[in-house]
């Protein structure tokens, strides 16, 4: 079975700097997608980013960024110029690409404070 | 508002009583998912529909949970003879084609 592990529960930021985020995970599988999803205080769970194991080349979306180290099973969230709003729980999760499965999982979790 | 819509957004009920959860997709999404998130944890996969298909089970799926999507549109989750180790965030997703999946608010379970 697939696991997902954000090894860091809390993490706090200075507003306008750049964080990362971590996120290991363990399959035996070749083909899989791994994505990162925000969770602010009391809202729904938002889609950040999303990764294909297939292709070499990291995630961007805007501020967001990605360092995905296949053979080393890291996925990492790099958040620059961070703002308020980014303070959230942030989830890793991984879903196969093999098999038929479409079910996500997920890590414990990181929640992110951006401090003022 | 077209995302992913749940109702009712909390519910708080006795232990042993059954309750039913309703979950509006994204209007053109055929996949439809439920998961549970407890207190500091992650979401936990409960299961997974394409068009009216239940095509995936979870274990923590047990004989006391059953979900539904008869026509493909909106899903129900019911639990029977609810217990206290019930209460729970439950979340519906959803998605087009399968990868990205879309949540909505969520309805909190509160098992007293």
């Amino acid at each position: 079975a697939q696991t997902v592990t954000q090894s860091q529960p809390e993490m706090s930021v200075q507003e306008a700097e750049t964080v990362t985020l971590s996120c290991t995970y363990d399959t035996s599988e070749s083909d899989y997608y791994l994505f990162w999803y925000k969770q602010p205080p009391s809202r729904q769970m938002i889609l950040v980013i999303r990764q294909e194991a297939y292709k070499q080349q990291n995630a961007t979306e805007n501020r967001f960024s990605v360092n995905f180290q296949k053979a080393a099973k890291s996925f990492s969230l790099k958040i620059s110029d961070s703002q308020l709003g980014d303070a959230a729980m942030y989830f890793c999760a991984y879903r196969s690409a093999q098999g038929g499965s479409e079910k996500l999982v997920f890590g414990k979790g990181m929640k992110l404070t951006v401090n003022p | 508002d077209t995302g992913v819509s749940q109702d009712p957004r909390h519910k708080i009920t006795k232990r042993g009583q059954n309750v039913t959860f309703r979950c509006d997709p994204i209007s053109e999404h055929n996949r439809l998912y439920w998961y549970r998130q407890t207190l500091g944890q992650g979401p936990e996969f409960l299961t997974y529909f394409q068009n009216e298909a239940q095509l995936e089970k979870s274990r923590l799926l047990s004989d006391r949970f059953s979900a539904e999507r008869p026509k493909g549109s909106f899903s129900t989750l019911e639990i029977q003879r609810t217990e206290q180790g019930d209460s729970a965030m439950y979340l519906c997703a959803s998605s087009d084609e399968g990868v990205g999946q879309f949540f909505g608010p969520g309805t909190r379970l509160t098992v007293l």
